[in-house]
């Protein structure tokens, strides 16, 4: 439960706020992720990271700015954020070990956002 | 591409009843198949992997799952519920190569006391 750690839990910010979420991981993995959560839809991929360089970016709006410095710390940058993008933001971790996606990728408690 | 259904926002059953949650997936290629559960307020836990072999994989907490590969599915099943199961349950599926996992939507538990 504590191997994937997310802060802050719970955020409030105004459209023209500007902050920043952060995930750790503390299992070794070498690979992280982001992902938004919206109620009754599918868990929606924003990043991949893996060996601290980003392998997939789904077209997420630029509003939305990752930064990964090494391989045990993720960052998400936030900026002029429209209410839509109100969810649960969700972090995980993996080990690739490129043995081609059997790896379980293991989740954060999430960072629940409302923009207003 | 790859998808996931899972056609029911909720399932309700009674405790000590089975418990079904179905599961449905498409991809082009051999699937790697993943049962996560997420209780309120915390992250997604796997709860089992299908990746090869024995198409009946055993899980935490007493659930199981069947693959099969002729109707594309991957049902997740528990023989008797337990009130402490009701939870957001999804199902997710990822092939070789790539590192992208596609999760369903999830289906919300509720197991009656």
């Amino acid at each position: 439960e504590t191997g994937v750690t997310q802060t802050p839990r719970h955020l409030v910010m105004g459209m023209t706020n500007k902050k920043s979420l952060k995930c750790e991981q503390h299992l070794g993995h070498n690979a992280m992720y982001w992902y938004k959560q919206s109620a009754k839809k599918p868990l929606e991929l924003m990043f991949v990271y893996s060996l601290e360089e980003r392998v997939e970016n789904n077209s997420v709006p630029s509003r939305f700015s990752p930064e990964c410095p090494n391989s045990s710390h993720l960052f998400l940058h936030l900026h002029t954020l429209q209410p839509e993008d109100s969810a649960l933001y969700l972090c995980a971790s993996s080990q690739d070990r490129g043995q081609g996606g059997q790896e379980t990728q293991y989740f954060g408690p999430g960072t629940r956002l409302l923009v207003l | 591409a790859q998808s996931v259904a899972q056609p029911e926002d909720q399932v309700n059953v009674a405790e000590g009843n089975p418990l079904t949650v179905k599961c449905t997936y498409s991809v082009s290629g051999n699937p790697y198949l993943f049962w996560y559960v997420q209780y309120p307020n915390r992250g997604l836990q796997v709860l089992l992997k299908y990746i090869t072999g024995d198409n009946l994989v055993k899980g935490s907490y007493g659930f199981e799952a069947e693959f099969n590969k002729s109707q594309t599915s991957f049902h997740l099943k528990k023989p008797s519920a337990l009130v402490s199961d009701s939870a957001l349950y999804f199902c997710a599926v990822r092939t070789y190569g790539n590192n992208r996992l596609a999760f369903g939507k999830g289906n919300q538990v509720v197991v009656i006391p």
